[in-house]
This record gives C-alpha cells, sequence and structure tokens, in this order.
C-alpha cells in the first residue's frame, strides 16, 4: 500500500512537498521504480517522475529542474519536491509503484490534493 | 514525447452494451501499453497491462489489443460499476505518458 502525505496549500514560488510511505513490501526491491503523477482538477494523467531505490532517478522533462524525487529504504518512503509552483501546479498528486520490465503503474496511493494559492 | 489520442473523448452506454475505446500512439510502442479505470474522486486503477493482460482480480469483460500504434479495450457488457473514466499509458519510453480518457456515461 501507498499513502501520500503533505500540506494541502503552498504559496506560488514555494516549493511543494510530499512523502509517500510504502506499506506491504519492501520498497528495496530491485524490480520497480516509484513514481509521482499528478492530475490536474478534472484533467488528465501527467507522470512526474521516479526514483530507483539506489537513488537513481528519472523525470518527465516537461517539468525541467523544478523536481527532485529521493528515496529513504530505511523509511520506506519516497519524496516529491518541486519547486517555484504556480497556480498550473494545483492538482490531486499521486504516488505509485512502476514496474521496471512492464512500465506498468501499480498500486497507487488515494491522492494528495494541493492547491497552488496566496 | 509519444503521443497517445484515445477515441471517443466520452461516450453514452447502456448496461449490457458492448464498448469499445480506441487509443492510437505518435509512434510505436510496441505492445506497452496499459489501461486504467478511474472512478470520481478515486484514484486511477490498473484494468489491463502489456495490450491484452488482464490486471489479477480484472473482471474478465475488459480486454485488450493491439500493437505498433492502435490498441482498443473492449467491455464485452457494460455492467453498472463500469461507468468511469479510461486512460491508456504507453511504456514504451520516458517521459511515461498518458491518453487524455474516455469518459463512459450511462445512456
Amino acid at each position: 500500500q501507498l499513502q501520500e502525505s503533505g500540506p494541502g496549500l503552498v504559496k506560488p514560488s514555494e516549493t511543494l512537498s510530499l512523502t509517500c510511505i510504502v506499506s506491504g513490501g519492501s520498497i528495496s526491491g530491485h524490480s520497480y521504480h516509484w513514481s509521482w503523477i499528478r492530475q490536474p482538477p478534472g484533467k488528465g494523467l501527467e507522470w512526474i517522475g521516479g526514483v530507483f531505490h539506489t537513488g537513481n532517478t528519472e523525470s518527465n522533462p516537461s517539468l525541467g529542474s523544478r523536481v527532485t524525487i529521493s528515496v529513504d529504504s530505511s523509511k520506506s518512503h519516497f519524496s516529491l519536491d518541486l519547486r517555484s509552483v504556480t497556480v498550473a501546479d494545483t492538482a490531486v498528486y499521486y504516488c505509485t509503484r512502476r514496474g521496471i520490465l512492464t512500465g506498468r503503474f501499480d498500486p497507487w496511493g488515494q491522492g494528495s490534493l494541493v492547491i497552488v494559492s496566496s | 514525447d509519444i503521443q497517445l489520442t484515445q477515441s471517443p473523448s466520452s461516450l453514452s452506454a447502456s448496461v449490457g452494451d458492448r464498448v469499445t475505446i480506441t487509443c492510437r500512439a505518435s509512434q510505436t510502442v510496441s505492445t506497452y501499453l496499459n489501461w486504467y479505470q478511474q472512478k470520481p474522486g478515486e484514484a486511477p486503477e490498473l484494468l489491463i497491462h502489456e495490450t491484452s493482460k488482464l490486471q489479477s482480480g480484472g473482471p474478465s469483460r475488459f480486454s485488450g489489443s493491439g500493437s505498433g500504434a492502435d490498441f482498443t479495450l473492449t467491455i464485452s457488457s457494460l455492467q453498472p460499476e463500469d461507468f468511469a473514466t479510461y486512460y491508456c499509458q504507453q511504456s514504451y519510453s520516458s517521459p511515461y505518458t498518458f491518453g487524455q480518457g474516455t469518459r463512459v456515461e450511462v445512456k
């Protein structure tokens, strides 16, 4: 199971920070990337990026250098930092697991709504 | 980036209907195409992976087919719990992209 946590309100230009706690399985498995996906209200899904248990990351170039994804295997969680947010970053943020071989996203956390507003 | 275009964007159907949703990729994704179901207020759930493999526990009325750049999700007999939005997703190359979604509504 995956569970997101973090503030629901962030001011423009600040940093959005979320954590995903992984339970019921090891975050150190060699077969998975731990990913973040977001969904603006009423819109579709956008892959943000992911992290391997070694700390190696991959991210969507559309977000440029604003994204940092990290992992803490000892605490079974991984995190997302999105810097310099604007109202366009308002979305439900999901954490999920991506299979290395198949690329499928499963399972998903319940999602965390983050609103960017002053 | 690989663009995925779903059609239709929405459809109205009745319980018992056969429903088909298509997903076209801007370039080949081989068979690395997955389908998700999302109900209002809930996270997406994996339905079909690698084009045609039904996710464990998934109803057998759902099936997927295709290869290369053209894919189809079929619901053989629509049930009340199937009214939702469906997304395709390619896992062929990063960045991993989704279609815009197909909303299945009650007729």
